[in-house]
């Protein structure tokens, strides 16, 4: 049973064109993650959600935005999409508890691979 | 100097031999270690955490040396289906839930 869910899988915008990626969790964990990786690099995380504080990353453009209405969901949007912003887009969760950071595995989604054109 | 740093290869390895590569970490303080696997153009899965005492998992064995900051990974009997990006990834203790990846070790495994 798929335990991270992304949706679409595959996305086409027009440049400038704003769009929305869905994340989706049956595992309840609290801590939700959006990475972007793009080809032959490593994943890049642009933001977290420790719960419902939000954590953004000090290099993550301004032009991503992350929403999290409740423990399940989580949303990436990209406000006006550049072909440098074509990648995959990876969601992950953890569990984690207390303030020291965890040791537990993060578990990915397939992703949604963006083209912009 | 970035945080992880492997080298991306590619390792090409005949089938059924061992191929054995490191990942260097800059952050002393990283209490937490592991190597996931990537297929192309498929998400990270976890592959194996990494022990301060070495562990092994089948044909994989992880080892964590703190006072040079490397871990590596050892595949022995290399199968087909080995063929992947194996990430290093490290978790720094204070303060947040970050992961830092390295860009991957890509290993093809020959016939």
């Amino acid at each position: 049973d798929a335990m991270v869910i992304q949706n679409p899988r595959y996305q086409v915008t027009q440049f400038g064109k704003p769009v929305t990626l869905s994340c989706s969790q049956t595992l309840n964990h609290n801590v939700m993650y959006w990475y972007q990786q793009k080809s032959s690099q490593a994943p890049k995380l642009l933001f977290h959600y420790y719960d419902k504080d939000f954590n953004n990353e000090a290099d993550t453009p301004d032009n991503f935005q992350s929403r999290r209405p409740n423990t399940s969901f989580c949303f990436l949007d990209i406000r006006s999409p550049g072909l440098g912003d074509a990648a995959m887009y990876l969601c992950a969760t953890s569990s984690t508890s207390g303030v020291i950071a965890s040791t537990d595995t993060q578990y990915f989604g397939p992703g949604t691979r963006l083209t912009v054109l | 100097r970035k945080e992880v740093e492997q080298d991306p290869g590619p390792f090409n390895v005949p089938e059924g031999a061992t191929v054995a590569f490191n990942c260097t970490y800059s952050n002393s303080a990283s209490q937490s270690f592991f190597w996931y696997r990537q297929d192309c153009r498929k998400e990270p899965k976890l592959l194996m955490s990494v022990y301060s005492s070495g562990n092994e998992d089948g044909r994989f064995t992880a080892q964590l040396n703190r006072a040079s900051q490397y871990i590596s990974l050892l595949i022995r009997d290399s199968k087909l289906s080995d063929s992947a990006t194996y990430l290093c990834v490290v978790n720094s203790f204070y303060g947040n839930n970050r992961l830092a990846f390295g860009k991957g070790n890509q290993v093809v495994v020959i016939p």
